[in-house]
């Protein structure tokens, strides 16, 4: 399986200010996909990010809250905009075998907003 | 709606034991299903792939799936201290890779 980081591991912003979090692939991957983890829960899937198309996000989910960059097979970015302490949660990228429909995860960002 | 469903657990079971996770699943039309293990404070790891009614053997891991009654489930054999973690169940409906999560069953194995 492709190895898989992100950065930063770990933050903590005040309430109002943006954090992009990167997400890295050793090899090349058509679907990528963001998650969110709020403490003592499941994963609940932001957006699912092609590269060379828009991302497409889930119900409760919009693009000015979290934009999506994937400019090519092995890198896409999350940005958290306009924060508030209801943000604090772990996020996490994950990449998808076409052929499995497994993914995979990165370790991923775990952020508190103050 | 598509939903996935665990017991949340705690699900305790002594050393040696045969550790027995259930996942029941809504969308009749679900085609992969998996199973990750998540430790406190770490990411989920994929370690069971199903795909086809019956069970799939993969060292102590069995996953076992019937899709007449929309259930799929772990068994773990010989539990170790190392297997206390959520086992979270997902499942894909197919012609997307997009997967829903249940929301996990915590494990104990007590020494």
């Amino acid at each position: 399986s492709a190895v898989i980081s992100q950065k930063p591991s770990r933050d903590i912003c005040q309430r109002g200010t943006s954090l992009t979090i990167q997400c890295q692939v050793d090899s090349q991957v058509t679907m990528m996909f963001w998650y969110r983890q709020q403490p003592g829960q499941s994963l609940t899937l932001i957006a699912t990010a092609n590269q060379g198309s828009e991302a497409t996000y889930e119900s409760g989910f919009v693009i000015d809250k979290f934009p999506i960059s994937r400019p090519n097979l092995t890198f896409s970015t999350l940005t958290v905009s306009n924060m508030s302490p209801e943000d604090s949660s772990i996020y996490l990228c994950s990449v998808g075998d076409g052929a499995s429909y497994e993914q995979y995860f990165g370790p991923g960002t775990r952020l508190t907003v103050t | 709606q598509k939903e996935v469903e665990q017991n949340s657990g705690p699900l305790s079971v002594p050393e040696g034991a045969i550790a027995s996770l259930n996942c029941t699943y809504s969308d009749r039309v679900s085609q992969s299903f998996f199973w990750y293990r998540q430790y406190s404070g770490k990411s989920p790891e994929l370690i069971m792939s199903i795909y086809s009614n019956g069970d799939k053997e993969d060292g102590r891991f069995t996953a076992q799936l019937n899709k007449a009654s929309q259930y799929v489930s772990l068994l773990i054999r010989d539990s170790q201290p190392s297997d206390s973690a959520t086992y979270l169940c997902a499942v894909n409906a197919g012609g997307y890779q997009k997967v829903t999560f249940g929301t996990g069953t915590k494990l104990q194995v007590i020494p």
